[in-house]
């Protein structure tokens, strides 16, 4: 079936730094792929999705490239916040109508 | 526009005993998903209901496990008799309609955190 594996954390980072959170899936077919966030004491968010081979989903600075022949969707962003501190979590979502599969999640802590 | 409600937020009960949760969902998402978040752990899908019928629900424990969507609106979570293991971060999401594109945005409530005893 399908899975998605992501890099363990905790990551810990200073205000600025680059970050990369790594995700790979397994799946039969192409599967839409997906990072939510889950802010301390919030509810989880998508921040975004790619639904095909290539695309890249951007928000916040954030960006995920969908590729099929690494099997990967990794999470970068050219220099973090403070305010991005938070778990994330890398998902898919294979055929129409079912749900998603989720990742461990990542904490990201960054400090000033 | 309102956002997915879940109550309680927090509980605590003995093992052994019976909990039931709370969801309303979105006005008008056809679409309801019950995820189970243990510590350190991502979200597992416990049982999907589209309108007032169960889409998925391989992975629910129907032992102690229960959930019902009567009306296609909001919906009920019970276990009876609970177990330690039962602890985790219970999440109620909605979407639009299930059957639609493999793009359908979820919309997640904040949870509710149970501890068994």
């Amino acid at each position: 079936g399908n899975s998605v594996t992501q890099m363990e954390g905790p990551v810990t980072l200073s205000e600025e730094a680059f970050l990369t959170i790594n995700c790979t899936y397994t799946a039969t077919g192409y599967p839409s792929l997906f990072w939510y966030v889950q802010y301390p004491g919030e509810g989880l968010q998508l921040l975004l999705k790619a639904t095909k081979a290539d695309d890249k989903g951007s928000n916040k600075g954030f960006e995920a490239t969908y590729r099929k022949e690494t099997t990967s969707f990794h999470l970068e962003k050219g220099s973090v916040q403070v305010s991005d501190s938070a778990v994330y979590f890398c998902a898919s979502r294979g055929q129409a109508g079912t749900a998603l599969i989720f990742g461990k999640g990542t904490t990201l802590s960054v400090s000033s | 526009e309102a956002g997915v409600a879940q109550s309680p937020r927090y509980k605590i009960i003995e093992k052994r005993q019976s909990v039931a949760f709370w969801c309303n969902p979105i006005s008008g998402h056809a679409t309801l998903y019950w995820y189970q978040q243990i510590l350190g752990q991502g979200p597992k899908l416990l049982i999907q209901f589209q309108n007032n019928g169960v889409v998925d629900d391989s992975q629910l424990p129907k032992d102690r496990f229960s959930a019902e969507r009567l009306k296609g609106v909001d919906s009920t979570l019970k276990i009876q008799p609970a177990k330690l293991e039962d602890s985790a971060v219970y999440l109620c999401a909605s979407s639009l309609a299930g059957g639609g594109g493999t793009n359908e945005k979820l919309f997640f409530g904040s949870g509710t955190q149970l501890s068994v005893l």
